[in-house]
């Protein structure tokens, strides 16, 4: 069971807008702004999309955003194109031991 | 550019040890944080360990905890992942990632193509 929790799976069609969600606690998402999302095609490695709640790399689409309220942290992705298609992962810096938590994942699916 | 590259995955049985290395290049090394992420096969992302820039901190997920060791040979450019014990369920590919920024271990921005580690007998 992974530490934050996010939905297995959303779907939308192009030119849309989705928004992935990922919870956690006051120990993580809800007590710093240290909030990452990632994005993984199949058989590559991950790429940052966005850090520290809400900032884009260079380079990374402004088609990206994200927020965050209390323990949820969200990414949204407006106007969806096919590229988009991907699995997401949302990471935060945790004050427990660990130092850093995962979510499991959500596959995006452009329909 | 940014590159890491992973090596040093392969087959090994179940106690068994092995280590992973990570070669860095196309920036200075010592200024940043570094993680090992793994993923097992169909499944997500489980981040495994993490050294700070300057080598005084490491952390581990509690299920590699006392088993796998993290280090740093900032001369080589290179981080280092030793896996004792191996056991089945360590079975996945395993990312060697560079934090975004320097001097902070938060934000995974740069990650090597991995190498799979297989545990069986």
């Amino acid at each position: 069971q992974s530490a934050l929790t996010q939905p297995a799976s959303v779907s939308g069609s192009p030119g849309q807008s989705i928004t992935i969600s990922c919870t956690g606690t006051s120990s993580d998402v809800g007590g710093y702004k240290f909030v990452s999302w990632y994005q993984q095609h199949p058989g590559k490695a991950p790429k940052l999309m966005i850090y520290d709640v809400s900032n884009r790399p260079s380079g990374v689409s402004n088609r990206f955003s994200g927020s965050k309220s209390g323990n949820t942290a969200s990414l949204t992705i407006s106007g969806l194109q096919a590229e988009d298609e991907a699995d997401y992962y949302c990471s935060s810096y945790s004050s427990s031991s660990t130092l850093e938590v995962f979510g499991g994942g959500t596959k995006l699916t452009v329909l | 550019q940014v590159q890491l590259v992973e090596s040093g995955g392969g087959v090994v049985q179940p106690g068994r040890s092995l280590r992973l290395s990570c070669a860095a290049s196309g920036f200075t090394f010592s200024s940043y944080g570094f993680h090992w992420v793994r993923q097992a096969p169909g499944k997500g992302l489980e981040w495994v360990s993490v050294m700070t820039y300057d080598g005084h901190n490491e952390y581990y997920a509690d299920s590699v905890k006392g088993r796998f060791t993290i280090s740093r040979d900032n001369s080589k450019n290179t981080l280092y992942l030793q896996m004792n014990s191996l056991r089945p369920e360590d079975t996945a590919v395993y990312y060697c990632a560079r934090a975004f920024m320097t001097m902070v271990t938060r934000s995974l921005g740069y990650w090597g193509q991995g190498t799979l580690v297989t545990v069986s007998s």
